[in-house]
């Protein structure tokens, strides 16, 4: 089946740093997503992504979409405390139905030390 | 702004006992997802409903069971339920017929003893 290869698995920075993580996968996904999670709680959208080669920013945050479909990475720059949690990213599949379903990778935990 | 509920958030059950998770959309979404995500995995996709019917099927057991209502709310009906059925289950919503963005609620988590 469909899977995606996030990483790194985790990372523990200083506050202040940036910090990329990105995610690959075998098959092509139309529509790329990007989550936060916090333990518990339900994941975030942070960003999502249309189009081959689409570079998207959401405040800190910037995404892009690979021109071959199959990838993504996130950055978050000048990284505060309260970024602490789990970013998932997501594929869109379509299904045999109307709706299809986001396949998610297996997550990147952050940790910031203030 | 309104955002997915789910309800409750938290429930205890004995193996072999019946749950019903319940789910509201965000006021005017169409489409309903249930997700699993087990201790420290990614969300799994058990099912999802457009229009109140069924669209796409996943990984979810035969003693699972789900519906959408005229209110566009569903819910999420186990039976025969299992110790490894413990899990944060989530409802999400989206516009099908605009983008595919899904917004999550803030999950059920269902502890089996």
């Amino acid at each position: 089946g469909q899977q995606l290869n996030q990483s790194p698995q985790s990372m523990f920075i200083q506050e202040g740093e940036d910090v990329s993580m990105n995610c690959t996968s075998s098959s092509i996904f139309n529509t790329w997503l990007w989550y936060k999670q916090d333990p518990g709680e339900g994941p975030v959208l942070l960003i999502a992504l249309y189009k081959a080669g689409e570079l998207t920013s959401n405040g800190r945050l910037t995404a892009q979409f690979g021109i071959t479909r199959k990838d993504s990475f996130l950055n978050i720059s000048a990284s505060i405390p309260s970024d602490v949690g789990i970013y998932f990213c997501a594929g869109f599949s379509t299904g045999s139905g109307n709706t299809g379903k986001l396949i998610f990778g297996q997550g990147t935990t952050l940790q910031v030390k203030p | 702004a309104a955002g997915v509920i789910q309800s409750p958030r938290h429930l205890i059950k004995e193996k072999r006992e019946t749950a019903t998770l319940k789910c509201y959309p965000i006021p005017r979404h169409d489409t309903v997802y249930w997700y699993q995500q087990g201790p420290g995995q990614d969300p799994q996709f058990l099912i999802s409903f457009y229009e109140k019917m069924q669209s796409d099927k996943g990984s979810i057991p035969d003693r699972f069971s789900a519906q959408q209502f005229s209110d566009y709310h569903s819910e999420l009906n186990m039976s025969s339920l299992e110790l490894g059925d413990s899990a944060l289950y989530f409802c999400a919503s989206s516009l099908l017929g605009g983008k595919v963005e899904q917004f999550f609620g803030p999950g059920t988590r269902l502890t089996v003893l």
